[in-house]
This record gives structure tokens, sequence and C-alpha cells, in this order.
């Protein structure tokens, strides 16, 4: 069975704090998917980045990255001075040989000024 | 194309009437899928479909529940006697390959009442 377990319910920052959203996944699959999604207020769901089991290169967009480190089975996001727009929920999704994704209960992330 | 569709945004039923959704894909994709979302939770798969094709179901979706997709195009999801329980976020998704991102709509917000 797969699990995501994103144990940050809720994180307040300051405007131009970093922040790290933590993400700790569960599969036994040897090949499989990493996803982060963003969903503000409106309610869609925006996709931010999808990683494969076999990539565990950092990556960086702009104030967002992301560390896939497959040892501790975490793929952390966090972004770099943070801004009032980052508010919003963030959810990490795992999917592995089926069709679905499995996601995290997400964390509200709220930055104020 | 502007993105995954989906109608009603809102819906407010009485305990026992029948509701459907509509959801319309991106146009190039051919895999589309239906989540549930209730308040502080991460979605949650219900069903998918390949073309017109539905491919696989979640446990959650009960009886009273059914989706098609006769066209392979939009695809309709329909709650049979409709339960307070049943309020929640109905998401639509749509993705090009099996493993690649998922592209979601603003969601239907069904409250049974």
């Amino acid at each position: 069975a797969q699990k995501v377990t994103q144990a940050q319910t809720e994180i307040s920052v300051v405007e131009k704090e970093d922040v790290t959203l933590d993400c700790v996944y569960e599969t036994r699959d040897t090949t499989y998917y990493l996803f982060w999604y963003k969903q503000p207020p409106s309610g869609e769901l925006v996709f931010l980045i999808r990683r494969n089991s076999f990539d565990e290169q950092n990556e960086i967009s702009g104030r967002y990255s992301w560390n896939f480190q497959k040892s501790t089975s975490s793929f952390n996001f966090t972004i770099t001075a943070s801004q009032v727009v980052d508010s919003a929920v963030y959810f990490c999704a795992l999917k592995t040989s089926g069709s679905r994704l499995t996601f995290g209960e997400g964390t509200q992330l709220t930055v104020n000024p | 194309d502007t993105g995954v569709s989906q109608d009603p945004r809102h819906k407010i039923t009485k305990r026992g009437q029948n509701v459907t959704f509509r959801c319309d894909p991106i146009s190039e994709h051919n895999r589309l899928y239906w989540y549930r979302q209730t308040l502080g939770q991460g979605p949650e798969f219900l069903t998918y479909f390949q073309n017109e094709a539905q491919l696989e179901k979640s446990r959650l979706l009960s009886d009273r529940f059914s989706a098609e997709r006769p066209k392979g195009s939009f695809s309709t999801l329909e709650i049979q006697r409709t339960e307070q329980g049943d309020s929640a976020m109905y998401l639509c998704a749509s993705s090009q390959d099996p493993v690649g991102e998922a592209f979601f709509g603003q969601g239907t917000r069904l409250t049974v009442v």
C-alpha cells in the first residue's frame, strides 16, 4: 500500500522568510513518481513538480526547490524568500504502478506581510 | 484549450436527491480521473478512465456512485440518493500519459442538506 505523510498541518511565516514543507512517503515499488501540488483558496490544484524514483537530483525553479532523498523516503519542498501569494495548501502525492495519485493531508502555509 | 472544466462549481441538494456533475478534460488528454476532497484532507481517488473505458474504481465508489465517459471526451459523475456524508469537493483531472502530471479542474463543491 502507498502512503504519504505531511506531518506539518499548518505553518505560518513572515514574508521573506524561507520555509520547508516536509513530505515522507511509503511504497514497496521501486518505480514511482512524486509530485507537489498547490491549492490556493480558489480550490484548483496547481501542478508544481514531478520526480521519478530514479532521479535523485535536487531541483530549483526560481524561489522553489525540492530535495528528494530515497534513503529517508522524503521529498521536501522549500520556498525561499516567501511571499504573501505563496499562501495556500500544499500537497505532496505519490504515483506507483497504478493510475491513481495518493495524496498527503496537505500543509496549510500562511505567509504574513 | 483553457484547462479542465467542471460544472457546476457549486451544488446544494437535499438528502435523497440525485446529482450529476460534468467534467471536460484538456482536449488531447485521453486519461481522466475523479477525486473527492473533504475539508482539511487531501484528495482521494474515486475512478479513472482511459478514453471511454473505466479502468479503475476505488472502494470509496459505492453503488450509489456511477461515472461515465461515453465518447472518450467529457465525463459525468452521478450520485444517487445523496447522503450528508457525500458533501465534499469533487475534483476532475486529466493527463496525457499514465505517469505524467495530472491537471485538475476547479472542482464541484457538493453540499447535501
